[in-house]
This record gives C-alpha cells, structure tokens and sequence, in this order.
C-alpha cells in the first residue's frame, strides 16, 4: 500500500517561474509530511515539514501546502531557479512508520 | 560535524557473495535509518533503530538481509546471500528524537551484484 504517491515523475520549469511539486495520501491519521530534495550521486537532504494539524508552512522561497479533505500535499518554490534542479521526494511521518514516495525530477530551465 | 558516513561509496560483487554495508551516525542521533533506491520502487525504508535497538523491521525484504547497531555510532547491513536484484543504491540516514523525520542522509552506497 502506498501511504504516498507522486504521480509525475519529471517536470520542467523556467527560471524565475512557480514550481508545483504534487503528492497524495491515503488513511490520514495525526502526520507530519515532509519533503526531502536530492541532487545526483549524494544523499536526500531534508527541505520542509508540516504537521497535519496545518495547512500552510513557510520557509523562504519555499510552501507546503496541506489540503486534508483533497489528501493532498503540494511543495511551491518561487521563484525557481536552476541550482533547484533535483529530484524531490515527498514523505510521510505516521506514529512509527516512514514513507517516502517515488520522486519527481525538477529541472528549471534558465 | 562530518555528516553521515556511509562505507564503501561502491561495491561490486558477484552473485551468492556476503556484502557488508557500514554506516556511522551522527553523533548525538539517536535514530538510524537504511533505505534502499531502485528505479521502480523510489526509496524503500529498510529497518530503523531507536537507541541501538531495532524498531520496525518490517521493510527487509528476505531474511537474506540482516542489520546491526552494535552502538550509538556505527551500524551495519549484510547482505548473504546477494543477488543481481540487490543491486540498488543503499542509504543510511540518521536524526534526533523528537523530529525523527528530519532525517540527514549520507551519500549512499551504490552496490552492484553481478
């Protein structure tokens, strides 16, 4: 069973534009979900946090956004530019489980 | 601090071999994470301790996999017999109690089983 799922497995940005970055969920329960970015031939590294008891949680250039009734997690990065270039992996915290979906390769085109 | 280190950065073996993977913490984490990434399956969570100890185990795919935290900075995942579907990129990730999930990762070793 998937606890999560991100359903595009590439997209292609412009530079200075908005990148949407998509995931979903199922059997929420309390939750934190996360989202880790990686660049080729190193380890994933920890970008963003929010617990499911929020809807919104800032940091810079980058939001996650928690729609619970869509189960539905989304990372923006604006503006984007091109060292945001990786693949990014959404995840998810439930009591003692870990869950980290397939990834969606970022490029941003300069 | 060195951020997690992961030994070796790449292994090749032949098939029906004994593989040892090995990872050091950061100091003070006291969760360990090993992950395993293929293509098709993304990132795999594989075992995590708490304290040393053995939470869920539950991600090990056959009892060909085996791991252990002998201490709070060095863990180990072997692997016997491998074989060619082992062949993936192995990661080892730790964090501190209270935001478990915020997971620092090292640069993973690439095994290739031939």
């Amino acid at each position: 069973d998937q606890q999560v799922k991100q359903n595009s497995p590439s997209l292609s940005v412009q530079e200075g534009r908005i990148s949407i970055l998509n995931c979903d969920y199922t059997n929420s329960m309390f939750d934190y979900f996360l989202w880790y970015k990686k660049y080729p031939a190193e380890g994933p590294t920890f970008l963003i946090s929010i617990s499911s008891i929020k809807d919104k949680n800032e940091d810079g250039r980058f939001t996650v956004f928690l729609n619970k009734s869509a189960k539905h997690l989304s990372l923006h990065i604006v503006p984007s530019q091109p060292g945001d270039s990786a693949v990014y992996f959404c995840a998810r915290n439930t009591g003692n489980q870990f869950y980290f979906g397939t990834g969606t390769s970022l490029t941003v085109i300069p | 601090d060195a951020g997690v280190i992961q030994s070796p950065r790449h292994e090749v073996t032949e098939m029906g071999q004994e593989v040892t993977l090995r990872c050091k913490p950061i100091s003070g984490h006291d969760y360990l994470f090993w992950y395993r990434q293929t293509m098709m399956r993304g990132l795999e969570l594989l075992i995590y301790f708490n304290n040393n100890v053995p939470i869920d185990d539950s991600g090990m795919p056959e009892d060909r996999f085996s791991a252990k935290m002998p201490n709070a900075s060095f863990s180990t995942l072997k692997i016997q017999p491998s074989e060619p579907r082992d062949s993936a990129v192995y990661f080892c990730a730790s964090s501190l109690s209270g935001v478990p999930y915020e997971q620092y990762f090292g640069p993973g070793t690439r095994l290739t089983v031939t």
